[in-house]
């Protein structure tokens, strides 16, 4: 079974200070990991997913995510925060066969607040 | 807009009713899924389908079903409605199976609201 932790329920920053968004995931097979964002009213948008390539992972809106299998940990950063990535931001795991398919198990979420 | 619709954005119904959700994958894509975000269980996948089939099903009550019809729209039937199903469901659809990571993209969702 898959599960995902997100270690903080709200996070709160000054615009322009480093993001540090934390997510441990648990799967006993290699896993697909993924950082979406949901704006209010919003749908979930994909900001970039770990697929067994490149360990650091670019995405878009200048975020970044590094997968380490040795603490299991796949925390979302950005170098300076903006107003605009004010958000919620979930991490999810899928892993890659079995009878799971495509399915993503999500963390909680983690709220995003950038004060001026 | 990532090209995924679902139909109607909001619900308001009585305990007991029974309501259709509607979504329609990204063109091309063959895979749909459900979920249902809700303020004490956080998003929970429900059911997934492939080209017509359902592939995998996750913490789906009994009183919902879904299927997806040729055209590969799909459609999640809510009955015997309780307070605890007022929730958003969301729709995302991914080009394949997948089995390989490949991206699910979410529609805006259907908020229903159980009174």
């Amino acid at each position: 079974a898959q599960s995902v932790t997100q270690l903080g329920s709200h996070v709160s920053v000054s615009e322009g200070a480093l993001v540090l968004l934390r997510c441990n995931y648990s799967s006993s097979v290699p896993p697909y990991l993924f950082w979406y964002v949901q704006y209010p009213n919003q749908g979930l948008q994909l900001l970039l997913k770990y697929t067994s390539a490149a360990t650091l992972v670019k995405g878009i809106n200048g975020f970044e995510a590094e997968f380490k299998k040795s603490e299991t940990s796949f925390h979302l950063t950005k170098p300076s925060a903006h107003m605009s990535d004010a958000a919620e931001y979930f991490c999810a795991v899928s892993d890659a066969g079995g009878t799971s398919y495509g399915k993503l198990t999500f963390g909680q979420g983690t709220i995003l607040t950038v004060h001026p | 807009d990532s090209g995924v619709t679902q139909t109607p954005k909001h619900l308001i119904t009585a305990t007991g009713q029974r309501v259709t959700l509607r979504c329609s994958p990204r063109s091309g894509d063959l895979s749909v899924y459900w979920y249902q975000q809700s303020l004490d269980q956080g998003l929970q996948f429900l059911i997934q389908y492939y080209n017509g089939e359902e592939r995998a099903k996750g913490n789906i009550l009994e009183r919902f079903s879904a299927q997806q019809f040729p055209d590969l729209h799909s459609e999640l039937n809510l009955s015997s409605l309780e307070l605890g199903d007022s929730a958003l469901y969301f729709c995302a659809s991914s080009a394949r199976a997948g089995r390989t990571g490949e991206t699910q993209y979410f529609g805006p969702g259907t908020r229903l609201l159980v009174l």
